[in-house]
């Protein structure tokens, strides 16, 4: 069973810091991916991460994933309000075909 | 974009009765559905892969005979939480894959249907 640790779990800091949340498995992933998801929702993908070392960007966020595609990580700068909500990094294992092994989630919280 | 409509968005039911949830994938044909739950304040976990025309594979400690998955056409799959108890109590999830290849998939989510069972 391939297993992605997630952390931190919970993250509270004031509008205009930085931040980084990290997910990193022992397993290497054919591809990565991050989900927002708010409250009574379902999960919405952000991005999806392919190739070791590969960078992408969204706005205020960078999602990179490892050389060895066993790690990943998102970096928002300047956070705002509006960037609460809790963030899941999923891995996918196979070729496309096989559900997701998510981690277990960081509930970040941006105080005004 | 693709859509998973989920349904219905939250039912309560009383303990030892049966629940159906149904996941719809809207505009596209969705030959693999997987069906996830998610207990406050926790992670998604994947219960299951339901496949078009044949069984579902359920993943390990996930009884097949109490959460009964049926995905008779490409658009509809189904989820059945048979005799329900308190503890199934549970946010479930569905999502569908929205494209083919290894590298340029996606994954929709539906919106999740909230069971509390009384």
């Amino acid at each position: 069973t391939q297993l992605l640790e997630q952390s931190p779990q919970f993250l509270s800091i004031q509008e205009g810091e930085n931040l980084t949340v990290y997910c990193n498995s022992s397993s290497v992933f054919s591809s990565l991916q991050w989900y927002r998801q708010e409250p009574g929702e379902g999960p919405v993908l952000l991005v999806t991460v392919v190739t070791g070392g590969e960078v992408k960007k969204l706005k205020r966020l960078t999602f990179q994933f490892g050389d060895a595609r066993k790690d990943s990580s998102l970096h928002i700068t300047a956070a705002q309000p509006g960037d609460t909500g809790l963030y899941l990094c999923a891995g996918v294992a196979g070729g496309g075909a096989d559900g997701l092994t998510f981690g277990k989630g960081t509930h970040l919280i941006i105080q005004p | 974009g693709a859509v998973v409509s989920q349904h219905p968005s939250r039912v309560i039911c009383k303990s030892g009765t049966s629940v159906k949830i149904e996941c719809r994938s809207l505009d596209f044909q969705a030959t693999t559905m997987f069906w996830y739950r998610q207990f406050p304040k926790q992670s998604l976990m994947l219960m299951a892969t339901s496949n078009e025309g044949s069984k579902a594979t359920y993943e390990q400690g996930v009884e097949k005979d109490k959460f009964l998955i049926n995905h008779a056409s490409l658009t509809l799959s189904t989820l059945t939480v048979t005799s329900a108890h308190p503890e199934d109590s549970s946010f479930y999830i569905c999502s569908a894959i929205t494209q083919g290849g290894t590298a340029n998939y996606g994954y929709t989510f539906g919106s999740g249907t909230r069971l509390t069972v009384v």
